[in-house]
């Protein structure tokens, strides 16, 4: 099967402009997760997924949202992008199954604002 | 939302070495997990762990779910063993949930 896959890798924008990454979980996983990680907090919960809806939530400001589409991809939007909004952006499609929870991570999107 | 607290933060040690990486949580979970972050980003979960201990080749994970309290071991360590150790536990404490990270512990074998 394939890995998971986001898209782009690497963006840069400016201050002030909107910015959306895709996630692709593996093939039969519904479950997606987003995690933004910086030098400094490290790596943090952003939302979960689940059949298209959301199920919970970390602690961002509104300017950060997500939605899944029905064939489980996601997509996560930045509006009004800050400086500090740099970061490596993760997603995760998870798997739960007789007793076991994995999560797979993707690549990550590299994010840079100027 | 679940606190992780992750110890310690930074281990340089020589090849051949026993290491133990400390993982602790403030809220009841049903599971644990142990990552592995290699420069560049790529992150691997190495083990979901929800009692006992679990063994994968040199490394070795181990949870208390009375203490809150899991430690990840690496016997006879390697250079290539070099990466950042993440703990993480469910945001909330229950299932159905994103990940609360540790700040995580990077880790240097010397040759």
């Amino acid at each position: 099967k394939a890995g998971v896959t986001q898209t782009p890798r690497y963006l840069i924008k400016t201050r002030g402009q909107q910015v959306t990454l895709s996630c692709s979980p593996i093939s039969g996983h519904r479950s997606v997760s987003w995690y933004q990680q910086t030098p400094g907090q490290g790596l943090q919960f952003l939302f979960e997924y689940f059949s298209e809806t959301q199920r919970n939530k970390g602690n961002f400001p509104g300017r950060f949202s997500g939605r899944q589409f029905s064939n489980s991809r996601s997509e996560m939007n930045v509006s009004t992008l800050e400086l500090g909004d740099s970061a490596l952006y993760l997603c995760a499609s998870r798997l739960t199954s007789g007793g076991l929870d994995t999560q797979y991570f993707g690549p990550g999107t590299r994010l840079t604002v100027l | 939302k679940n606190e992780v607290e992750q110890s310690p933060q930074n281990l340089t040690a020589q090849e051949g070495e026993f290491i133990t990486i400390n993982c602790s949580y403030s809220v009841g979970i049903s599971a644990l997990h142990w990552l592995q972050q290699h420069p560049g980003g790529g992150i691997v979960s190495l083990f979901m762990l929800s009692s006992g201990k679990k063994k994968h080749g040199r490394l070795i994970a181990t949870i208390n779910i009375q203490e809150k309290h899991s430690s990840l071991h690496i016997t006879a360590s390697h250079p290539r063993d070099s990466a950042v150790y993440i703990c993480a536990a469910p945001y909330s404490g229950g299932g159905a949930d994103g990940l609360t990270f540790g700040k995580g512990t990077h880790l240097i074998i010397q040759p």
